[in-house]
């Protein structure tokens, strides 16, 4: 079956730094990705996106990355900063009527 | 705009009591989803709907039941509330126009905390 998730549970990056995270997905079908914050208390934050027919796109301080020869998925966040701490969800368009499934999550942390 | 509204914040149920969760969006999305996220977990899909009186059950939705009379609100419902239903609850929705590629990002409320005691 479908399955997304991540090879780290946690990450803590010094403040200023570039933070990467990474998710591995198994459905070599899925054509669409995500990448969501979520901050205590709070929904799901939609941060950038990528479609299966590219394999990087820009957002402000962030970038995806997809690599669909080993199934990758990873988010890249320059210049680290306080407020980019938080858990961080990839998901995965599986299916019709745009059903996602969610991997476990990253918890990022930042040090000052 | 306020996006997708979920109330109540927080809820506390005995065993076999019944509620129903409210969600509502006004950004006139016609696709609307329910997820349930148990802690240090991801989201999981209880049921999705496509479009005013269209639903359909996702990967968890024993216990639950839903309906969708208008575009704009997407109740669930728990009937006989167990222990393994406490968790965190969120709605959310997005706007498809079902072309090959539609894909267009989820916009989650900000949850309900569900405790079952």
């Amino acid at each position: 079956g479908e399955s997304v998730g991540l090879h780290l549970p946690t990450l803590s990056v010094q403040e200023g730094d570039n933070s990467i995270i990474n998710c591995a997905y198994s459905n070599s079908a899925s054509d669409y990705f995500i990448w969501y914050k979520q901050e205590s208390g709070k929904g799901p934050q939609f941060i950038i996106d990528i479609r299966s027919n590219m394999d990087k796109r820009q957002g402000q301080r962030v970038t995806v990355l997809l690599n669909k020869t080993v199934k990758h998925l990873s988010l890249q966040i320059a210049a680290t900063q306080p407020g980019d701490s938080a858990v961080y969800f990839c998901a995965e368009k599986g299916g019709g009527a745009q059903k996602l499934v969610f991997g476990q999550g990253t918890r990022l942390t930042i040090n000052p | 705009n306020a996006g997708v509204t979920q109330t109540p914040k927080f809820r506390i149920l005995k065993i076999g009591q019944s509620m129903t969760l409210q969600c509502t969006q006004d950004m006139n999305h016609n696709y609307m989803y329910w997820y349930r996220q148990d802690p240090g977990m991801g989201l999981k899909l209880i049921y999705y709907s496509v479009g005013a009186g269209i639903t359909d059950k996702g990967e968890v939705p024993n216990g639950y039941n839903v309906s969708r009379s208008t575009t704009e609100d997407f109740p669930l419902r728990l009937e006989l509330a167990a222990p393994s239903q406490t968790s965190v609850y969120f709605c959310a929705s997005s706007y498809s126009m079902r072309t090959l590629y539609s894909n267009q990002p989820q916009h989650f409320g900000d949850g309900t905390r569900l405790s079952i005691l």
